[in-house]
């Protein structure tokens, strides 16, 4: 099956540094790549949509300068979380789809768990 | 509009028995409607999903029973398994919508022996 890795797994840093969290996907080219977070227990939240070579599309209410959404392959997509704070502590998913229409199937990472000091 | 309401929070289940969890939506124009899977710490995993055009769609143990009119859909989960223990998600996605998932809060089922 298609897999979708995320590096790093977990990550501390202190408040007010820059974090970079990447989405590959292992073994199909990835048109569009989505990037979740998920407080505890809580549901996923979509971030932002991101299609290679375009700017990413962000929900409503995330902060496009706090997280920078790089596609620059049809493998790999990296997000940013630009000086972090407690508050942008979370778990962080990805996914990725090899195809855009209704339907078809995401894959998920395994997720970033961040933690700001 | 674009919510989806899941049900129970959560819910526990002796071993061999069923599992049942419910999910309703508002916006008419979704047309895909999948299950997923989280075990703690993981990414969810896709499980089953169905189109609006079906009322049933069976993979195993897991079955999607889909109600067009009542604008409702159900996980079952028959024989439920310890190791069925986790997360269980509903989500829905609309032709137009560039693939996003609209998830549901989520469901945590425990499966005891």
């Amino acid at each position: 099956g298609a897999v979708v890795s995320q590096h790093p797994s977990w990550v501390i840093c202190k408040s007010g540094t820059s974090v970079k969290i990447e989405c590959r996907s292992l073994d199909f080219q990835a048109t569009t790549m989505f990037w979740y977070r998920q407080f505890p227990k809580q549901s996923l939240m979509l971030m932002a949509t991101s299609n290679e070579g375009s700017k990413a599309t962000y929900e409503q209410g995330v902060e496009k300068d706090k997280f920078l959404i790089n596609h620059a392959s049809l493998t790999l997509s990296t997000l940013t979380v630009t000086s972090a704070h407690p508050e942008d502590s979370s778990f962080y998913i990805c996914s990725a789809t090899p195809r855009t229409g209704v339907g078809e199937t995401q894959y998920f990472g395994p997720g970033t768990r961040l933690l700001v000091l | 509009q674009q919510q989806v309401k899941q049900s129970p929070q959560s819910l526990i289940v002796q071993k061999g028995g069923i599992s049942i969890i419910n999910c309703a939506y508002e916006n008419t124009a979704f047309d895909y409607f999948p299950w997923y899977q989280q075990f703690p710490g993981k990414g969810p995993a896709l499980l089953i999903a169905i189109r609006p055009d079906v009322s049933e769609k069976k993979e195993g143990r897991f079955t999607i029973s889909f109600n067009k009119s009542a604008k409702q859909f159900s996980l079952h989960i028959m024989d439920s398994q310890p190791g069925d223990s986790a997360t269980y998600f509903c989500a829905a996605a609309f032709t137009g919508g560039g693939n996003k998932l609209t998830f549901g809060t989520g469901t945590q089922l425990k499966v005891e022996l």
